[in-house]
């Protein structure tokens, strides 16, 4: 059973589009978080809702929205892509809010 | 803004070797946990010690944490090729996860 899934796993598209990230965990967690990965593998968080509430928010360009209809998913939508949005995006979710962090296996974006 | 530092960046050694790796930080923090990510995967969480603990182990692994000097290393001992892959240090404070830049360990057969 996969503990935290994201879709899609690979995503190209051109400069512009909006498009969609969706993460589920089937872990019974209640915090779940969006990270960016960049071409050097620095791993940047994004965002983090816990019970469905937004408790972090980095400085992240507003073209980017995360949203999560309850504590199993949390979605991130990308308006006007970029060609510096390319990254890989990593969905992760734990129990509370200072224990292990499980993650997703990503979804590589590729903005032409 | 960056909060672990891995050092080294790189480590390559022969399999049956240990290999250490170290995590500085800036502030003080909850607890500090310890990641490998294999290429093209997603992060594994290893080992997680909290701020009032100075050493754990699990397996092959051994984590120290020195909060006077802001500083953890990791530890493998008996590598395997298979533990190649980069490992990741990341600093739990105000609910958030800092990750460093990594270690990248290749263990050679």
């Amino acid at each position: 059973d996969t503990a935290v899934s994201q879709t899609p796993k690979y995503l190209v598209t051109q400069m512009g589009n909006d498009k969609s990230i969706k993460c589920e965990q089937n872990l019974g967690h209640d915090t779940m978080y969006w990270y960016k990965q960049d071409s050097k593998k620095f791993l940047k968080i994004m965002f983090s809702y816990n019970n469905k509430e937004l408790i972090i928010n980095e400085t992240v360009p507003n073209r980017f929205s995360p949203k999560s209809p309850d504590k199993a998913h949390l979605n991130l939508h990308i308006n006007s892509l970029e060609l510096g949005d390319s990254a890989v995006y990593f969905c992760a979710s734990r129990l509370g809010l200072y224990n292990e962090q499980f993650f997703g296996p990503g979804t590589r974006l590729t903005v032409l | 803004s960056q909060q672990g530092e891995e050092d080294p960046q790189a480590l390559s050694i022969q399999e049956g070797e240990n290999a250490t790796m170290n995590c500085s930080y800036k502030t003080s923090i909850n607890n500090l946990q310890w990641y490998r990510q294999n290429s093209g995967r997603g992060l594994v969480h290893l080992i997680l010690i909290r701020s009032n603990e100075r050493e754990k182990h699990s397996g092959r692994l051994r984590v120290t944490l020195d909060t006077s000097k802001k500083s953890s290393s990791l530890l493998i001992t008996a590598s395997r090729a298979a533990d190649t892959a980069s490992y990741f240090c990341a600093t739990d404070v105000n609910y958030k996860l800092t990750f460093g830049k990594g270690t990248l360990l290749t263990v050679n057969p």
